[in-house]
């Protein structure tokens, strides 16, 4: 069985200071990892997303991720943030392969502040 | 890009009612879809996968006869919440797969549902 552990329930920044949400999954068979940020009372936008190949995955809105299989992590990083990146951000990891079944992390809101 | 249209967005019904809520992908053919319930400040959590034209698959601990899934068309994915209760007040988001089996995972907006 798969599971996600999202490490911060609150990251507060100030904006334009970099920021680094941490994510770390565990699971016995290959997986597909995924960060999606979600504005109040909408969906989930994906930023990025790891099914294979190189580790360091760059996504939209200047978002990035490192796949670290030894630690088993995924954590999103952006170097420099913006007020409207203020958002809840969730780390999720496919079930079995299926990327359409997804576990989620409990979440990280991200706080940023003039 | 493909979008995912979830409707209605908000939904207020009483007590012992049913309500039903439309997800469709309005540019691209999706024969599987998900539904997802987040609680308040919690995590998404998967309740069903709907594949076009045959039966809903349920998660453990998600009634199929409380959250009945009809998928009757490529592009149209419906999720009633029968007989609802105040507990079954939830923000409601359904996602779509769009192409391979390693396509992207499209969400809709989501749907808040009160149930008083």
């Amino acid at each position: 069985a798969q599971s996600v552990t999202q490490l911060d329930s609150q990251v507060p920044v100030f904006e334009e200071a970099p920021v680094e949400l941490r994510c770390n999954y565990s699971s016995s068979v290959s997986v597909y990892l995924f960060w999606y940020v979600q504005y109040p009372n909408q969906g989930l936008q994906l930023l990025l997303k790891y099914l294979s190949g190189s580790t360091l995955v760059k996504g939209i809105n200047g978002f990035e991720a490192e796949f670290n299989k030894s630690q088993t992590s995924f954590h999103l990083r952006k170097p420099s943030v913006h007020i409207s990146d203020t958002a809840e951000y969730f780390c999720a990891v496919s079930r079995g392969g299926n990327t359409g079944k997804l576990i989620f992390g409990q979440g990280t809101t991200l706080q940023v502040k003039p | 890009g493909a979008v995912v249209s979830q409707h209605p967005s908000w939904v207020i019904c009483k007590s012992g009612t049913s309500v039903k809520i439309e997800c469709r992908s309005l540019d691209f053919q999706a024969t599987t879809m998900f539904w997802y319930r987040q609680f308040p400040k919690q995590s998404l959590m998967l309740m069903a996968t709907s594949n076009e034209g045959s039966k809903a698959t349920y998660e453990q601990g998600v009634e199929k006869d409380k959250f009945l899934i009809n998928h009757a068309s490529l592009t149209l994915s419906t999720l009633t919440v029968t007989s609802a209760h105040p507990e079954d007040s939830s923000f409601y988001i359904c996602s779509a797969l769009g192409g391979p089996y390693n396509s992207p995972l499209h969400f809709g907006n989501g749907t808040r549902l009160t149930v008083t």
